[in-house]
């Protein structure tokens, strides 16, 4: 099956930095979305992006399909950033488009 | 974005006994929905897919007897765990996608059992 990789395992940061999280993937994919999973568990959806640049306030994400990565930049980055960050693509021919996740990046913000 | 609740958000159980945990979709009609097992500090490991009128489809190494999946309808499916033992405890989340395939989807808030 297809494997998804993301980099890198931990960051921790000062408030008001920048970082950039990567996800390599080693298939073509059909979906291609980045969560956060915060303290209590909930998976908030960031982006479904399987292609393309997005931007949504701090957070923006660039996915080049041919070259199987997709990047997520945050920027000027608050204490509530903290938690797990996923990401979940879709392969071609997956039945019924089950997602299947990169062991996620675990970012803490120091104030 | 579309709403997914599951219910009960944490249960704790004898070892032996049966729990059910619901996801509905609240805003929208799930046709296919989808069961993930989460332990701590791990990544998401799909369990099951859940489709509405048909039998669940299950991964490989997952006990269908011992997870059992309804989706009965559009908006409900349920997940039970039959004679839970301790290795069952874990983070449950169930997820549904809006549209076709390849669709985004979205996450219910996730149930943690805990097995006595």
């Amino acid at each position: 099956g297809i494997q998804v990789e993301q980099s890198p395992p931990d960051l921790i940061l000062q408030e008001g930095a920048n970082s950039t999280l990567r996800c390599n993937f080693s298939d073509s994919v059909n979906n291609l979305q980045w969560f956060h999973q915060n303290p209590w568990g909930q998976l908030i959806n960031l982006f479904y992006i399987p292609s393309g640049t997005k931007q949504n306030g701090r957070l923006s994400a660039t996915t080049v399909a041919t070259e199987r990565y997709s990047l997520l930049y945050i920027s000027s980055s608050q204490t509530t950033d903290s938690g797990v960050y996923f990401c979940a693509v879709v392969t071609g021919g997956t039945s019924y488009g089950k997602l299947t996740f990169g062991q996620g990046t675990i970012l803490t913000v120091h104030p | 974005g579309a709403v997914v609740s599951q219910h009960p958000s944490r249960v704790i159980c004898k070892s032996g006994t049966s729990v059910k945990i619901e996801c509905r979709s609240l805003d929208f009609q799930a046709t296919t929905m989808f069961w993930y097992r989460q332990f701590p500090k791990k990544s998401l490991m799909l369990m099951a897919t859940s489709n509405e009128g048909s039998k669940a489809t299950y991964e490989q190494g997952v006990e269908k007897d011992k997870f059992l999946i309804n989706h009965a309808s559009l908006t409900l499916s349920t997940l039970t765990v039959t004679s839970a033992h301790p290795e069952d405890s874990s983070f449950y989340i169930c997820s549904a996608s809006v549209g076709p395939v390849y669709s985004e989807q979205f996450f219910g808030p996730g149930t943690r059992l805990t097995v006595l």
